[in-house]
Order: C-alpha cells, then sequence, then structure tokens
C-alpha cells in the first residue's frame, strides 16, 4: 500500500516563497506529482517528477529524494490567486495512484 | 480546459437508486482514471483503464463498476446508491507517456 504525509494547513504571506513537504510510503515507487486544487473545481497539474532532483517550472519547482521518500513543492513570488490546496500524489509499479489528502494554502496580504 | 468532458455535471438522486457517470478523455489518450472526492476528504482512486482493458483498481466499491468502451470513453456505474456516496466524481486521462494526469470538470452527486 501507500502512505502520503503532507501538512494539513499553511499560512503565507504575498510576495514570499513557501515550501509545502510531502513524505511517502511506497512498494514500488513510480513517479510522484503534485497538483493545485481550488475548492469545487478540478485538480490541475503542476509537476512530476520521477527522478531525484529539483524541477522547475516557472514560479513553481519541485523536489524529489526517492531514498528519503520526501518531496516538496515551493512556490515563489506568491499571488493571491495561489490559494487552494495542494495535492501530492504517488504512482507505484501498478499504476495506481494514491493522493494525499492536500495542504490548503491561504496567501495573505 | 483540460479537454477531458463529463457528463452530467450535477446529478440529484435518492438511496437505492443507480446512477452512470459519463467521461470523455482527450484525444490521443488511451489512459481514464476515475476518482471520488468526498467532502473534507481528499481525491480516492477508484479504477483505471488503459485502452478498453482495467490497469489499476483501487478502493472501488463492488456496488460500483466501470468500463472503457472502444471510442475510449468511459462509464462509471452506482447503483444501490447510500447517502455516503455524495461526492465529487472525478475523471481523468492521461498520455501514452503517463507523466500527468488531465482532470475533467468533475459530476457532483447529491444522495438524497
Amino acid at each position: 500500500g501507500q502512505n502520503i504525509d503532507q501538512p494539513t494547513e499553511m499560512t503565507a504571506t504575498e510576495g514570499a516563497i513557501v515550501q509545502i513537504n510531502c513524505t511517502y510510503q511506497t512498494s514500488g515507487f513510480n513517479g510522484l506529482f503534485w497538483y493545485q486544487q481550488h475548492a469545487g473545481e478540478a485538480p490541475t497539474f503542476l509537476s512530476y517528477n520521477v527522478l531525484d532532483g529539483l524541477e522547475e517550472k516557472g514560479r513553481f519547482s519541485s523536489f524529489l529524494s526517492r531514498s528519503k521518500g520526501y518531496s516538496y513543492l515551493l512556490l515563489k513570488e506568491l499571488q493571491m490567486k495561489d490559494s487552494a490546496s495542494y495535492l501530492c500524489a504517488v504512482r507505484d509499479q501498478s499504476q495506481k495512484v494514491t493522493f494525499g489528502t492536500g495542504t490548503k494554502l491561504q496567501v495573505i496580504p | 480546459d483540460s479537454g477531458v468532458t463529463q457528463t452530467p455535471k450535477h446529478l440529484i438522486t435518492a438511496t437505492g437508486q443507480r446512477v452512470t457517470l459519463r467521461c470523455s478523455p482527450r484525444s490521443g489518450d488511451l489512459s481514464v482514471y476515475w476518482y471520488q472526492q468526498s467532502l473534507d476528504q481528499g481525491l480516492q482512486f477508484l479504477i483505471q483503464y488503459y485502452n478498453g482493458e482495467e490497469r489499476a483498481k483501487g478502493n472501488i466499491l463492488e456496488r460500483f463498476s466501470a468500463q472503457q468502451f472502444p471510442d475510449l470513453h468511459s462509464e462509471l456505474n452506482l447503483s444501490s446508491l447510500e447517502l455516503g456516496d455524495s461526492a465529487l466524481y472525478f475523471c481523468a486521462s492521461s498520455p501514452p507517456r503517463p507523466d500527468t494526469q488531465y482532470f475533467g470538470p468533475g459530476t457532483r452527486l447529491t444522495v438524497l
């Protein structure tokens, strides 16, 4: 089975940087995803990591360490519209994708 | 717009009834995934199909079933509905190189 942990809530200031951590345990790691989800809307894809290291995409970066079962999503130059839930998801060798319960980020002025 | 379509957008029904949710993946995507998201809960993976065949199974109840048709659209059938089945049901599709999933807008099911 898979177990994913991420903080329930975080608050950060507009213009700042925030790091959302995700730890996981899985039998047969086959990729880690980060999604953004605004309330009542569908998740939207942010990043995918399958190898160790940092993937940068504009204001968003994602890091993976497979040996530590650890990932983080880094959001820079926070904007009010970044207030949303951020979901960490892990895929295993059987292609099953398990989502964490999400981190609700509130960006304040 | 992700390119994934789901119908209906909203569905209100009574306990004991049966409903069918429909999903059309993005053009060229062979994989379809179904998820359930209840209030205050994370996304629960239900089932995945790839090119018409079941590929992976998650926490899908025996009262639920799904299939993917030759034109690659998929249907999720929910029967003997209970109050606890009220949730958002998302469909997602992914390309042959599955490094992402594109989510549809979801179907909000309310069981009264």
